[in-house]
């Protein structure tokens, strides 16, 4: 059974730092990793998917890795600021497209 | 706007009571998903469907739960018999594809369910 797991569960830095979210998996054969955003009450905005056969993604100040071998993706956002408070949360996808998530990680900057 | 729209918002009712939700997924995406998520935690699947085909059902559907897709547009997801621990935001995604692909899942905004 796939599980996946994010760490930390929460984050405080100041603005302008660089910061990394971990996302570990448990069964290696999946067909895409993806990283969505949430908003407190909202639904979830896709940032990033990384095909299994990719190593990495970049969109903006963002980028995601994936080492499927080890199951494991990063997301690293660079010069972070106070809107990309939010709750992000990380998900693999096997051969029926269905999604399994983490418990993700909220992610406060402070100003 | 991922374009993906769910129907209503909010919905608060009485234990035992029945409600019903909608999502209109992007028009020309055949596979149409259903998750919940409670309060601190990630998004569970639910069910999906192939065009009208319901293919998977998840253990977290009891028998009060059910689903349809009918022409293979939007969907509805009903709730029977309501109970205080059905709680819980209610999304629904769509994606191109048959699955064994590598197509993005776009969500909608969800229906947050209020179980009194």
């Amino acid at each position: 059974k796939q599980e996946v797991t994010q760490i930390p569960a929460a984050l405080s830095v100041p603005e302008g730092e660089n910061l990394v979210l971990n996302c570990s998996f448990t069964d290696s054969a999946i067909y895409n990793l993806q990283w969505f955003r949430q908003d407190p009450g909202k639904g979830l905005t896709s940032l990033l998917l990384i095909q299994s056969s990719q190593r990495e993604q970049t969109s903006g100040r963002l980028n995601a890795s994936l080492d499927k071998s080890s199951g494991r993706s990063t997301l690293y956002i660079a010069a972070s600021q106070p809107g990309d408070s939010a709750t992000y949360l990380c998900a693999v996808s096997g051969n029926t497209g269905k999604l399994i998530f983490g418990q993700g990680t909220t992610l406060q900057v402070k100003p | 706007d991922t374009g993906v729209s769910q129907n209503p918002r909010h919905k608060i009712t009485k234990r035992g009571q029945n409600v019903t939700f909608r999502c209109d997924p992007i028009s020309e995406h055949n596979r149409l998903y259903w998750y919940r998520q409670t309060l601190g935690q990630g998004p569970e699947f639910l069910t999906y469907f192939q065009n009208e085909a319901q293919l998977e059902k998840s253990r977290l559907l009891s028998d009060r739960f059910s689903a349809e897709r009918p022409k293979g547009s939007f969907s509805t997801l009903e709730i029977q018999r309501t109970e205080q621990g059905d709680s819980a935001m209610y999304l629904c995604a769509s994606r191109r594809g048959t699955g064994g692909d590598y197509n993005e899942q776009f969500f909608g905004p969800g229906t947050r369910l209020t179980v009194l």
